[in-house]
């Protein structure tokens, strides 16, 4: 089992609708929780970090998180041909250990 | 104000040969990471500095790597006697402390032949 999963896609999503990324994790001692947008031959950019159980709203995006289920979310509403990128789950384990374990990212598509 | 900045942004070395690549991280930022890219896959860690504190060098994967910081500054990655493996984009992150959240820099792609 993959420490960090995301489904790859690709996702396609409408003009204007909620797209919805998931991801789950295996090291149920994981502390704090990361999704970055990587636009092709780009680097990774933060969006969203989430620390506790619940939601965390930040514009137009929303991450979830369900630490019981092993569980992050990243809802983009209102997607813009813009948001069209790989979005990556990245989660910190342990205290003391302060690396990110990245998830392989799922590719959305914004469709017009 | 500035973000992480990489050289070079693009190496193209011959199989044997040793790189180096260099990271400047955001001012005031006291942690530091290194990351490998391989194309199409997920983020890969290497190593990670945090102030003075001795690195955390348990993502590198072969002695052939080394990193070295300056302070709380600058930092090198090296790669000596370059494999074909080695070909990847290698990301340097710094954040304001640890397990604060961490920022990117434009990578060096990297490329063997």
């Amino acid at each position: 089992q993959k420490e960090v999963e995301q489904n790859s896609g690709p996702l396609s999503v409408p003009e204007g609708a909620i797209a919805s990324l998931n991801c789950t994790y295996s090291d149920r001692g994981s502390q704090s929780f990361f999704w970055y947008r990587q636009y092709s031959g780009k680097s990774p950019e933060l969006i969203m970090f989430i620390y506790s159980n619940g939601d965390k709203e930040d514009g137009r995006f929303t991450a979830q998180l369900n630490k019981a289920s092993q569980y992050v979310s990243l809802l983009i509403r209102d997607s813009q041909p813009s948001d069209s990128a790989t979005y990556l789950c990245a989660v910190k384990s342990n205290f003391g250990n302060e690396k990110l374990t990245f998830g392989t990212g799922t590719r959305l598509t914004i469709i017009p | 104000g500035a973000g992480v900045s990489q050289s070079p942004s693009n190496k193209v070395t011959e199989k044997g040969k040793d790189v180096e690549l260099r990271c400047d991280p955001i001012s005031g930022h006291t942690a530091l990471y290194w990351y490998r890219q391989r194309l199409g896959q997920g983020l890969e860690f290497l190593i990670y500095f945090q102030g003075n504190s001795a690195p955390d060098k348990s993502g590198l994967p072969s002695d052939r790597f080394s990193a070295e910081r300056t302070g709380e500054s600058v930092s090198t990655l090296t790669i000596q006697r370059t494999q074909q493996e080695d070909s990847a984009v290698y990301l340097c992150a710094s954040s304001p402390g640890p397990s604060y959240e961490q920022y990117f820099g434009p990578g060096t792609r990297l490329t063997v032949t």
